[in-house]
């Protein structure tokens, strides 16, 4: 069984500063993928970054950024640069590789982040 | 491409009430999913399927059912409403595993009163 934590419930920043959301993981599962996802107040739920556990380069993608320590079971989102349309719940979720074939694609969330941009 | 439809947008339902969520890919995904969203929380899967006539119970599937006839419809069955069914429910869709995100849907928000 995997659990994921998310331990801020809410965060805020300044427009054009960095915040820095944080999340944990356990799993036994030796290989996985980590994902932020960003929930809008449209419900709508997008992938802003994904990591695969077997590669030590942290993702990038634009003004978002990871922060991946697998041995800690660490996997911490930064946003640079942050702007208005950043406000959001941030949901960190985990995917156990399909290694054995069990996995079935099965993700598990945190509790999520609300994100709040002060202009 | 439409991706991951959801029907209906909203619902309100009385207590014992019966209704089905509707999911619908045009993607020609092999696996589908039904997260349900309770408020400020994250989202737990209810059941998922790998394919066509193959479903299978995830986290929370007590008080639902499902079926998948075909690869592009994945509808979620509540037969009995309780209160604790209130939610938003989330249907999302994935070609292959682990290499490629799940696509969602725009989730329906279930009232149950």
């Amino acid at each position: 069984a995997q659990t994921v934590t998310q331990s801020q419930p809410e965060m805020s920043v300044q427009e054009a500063e960095t915040v820095t959301l944080s999340c944990t993981y356990d799993t036994s599962e030796s290989d996985y993928y980590l994902f932020w996802y960003k929930q809008p107040p449209s419900r709508q739920m997008i992938l802003v970054i994904r990591q695969e556990a077997y590669k030590q380069q942290n993702a990038t993608e634009n003004r978002f950024s990871v922060n991946f320590q697998k041995a800690a079971k660490s996997f911490s989102l930064k946003i640079s640069d942050s702007q208005l349309g950043d406000a959001a719940m941030y949901f960190c979720a985990l995917l156990p590789s399909n290694a054995g074939g069990t996995s079935y694609g099965k993700l598990t969330f945190g509790q999520g982040t609300i994100l709040t941009v002060h202009p | 491409n439409a991706g991951v439809t959801q029907t209906p947008k909203f619902r309100i339902l009385k207590i014992g009430q019966s209704m089905t969520l509707q999911c619908a890919q045009d993607m020609n995904h092999n696996y589908m999913y039904w997260y349900r969203q309770d408020p400020g929380m994250g989202l737990k899967l209810i059941y998922y399927s790998v394919g066509a006539g193959i479903t299978d119970k995830g986290e929370v599937p007590n008080g639902y059912n499902v079926s998948r006839s075909t690869t592009e419809d994945f509808p979620l069955r509540l037969e009995l409403a309780a209160p604790s069914q209130t939610s938003v429910y989330f249907c999302a869709s994935v070609r292959m595993i682990g290499t490629q995100p799940q696509h969602f849907g725009d989730g329906t928000r279930l009232s149950i009163l």
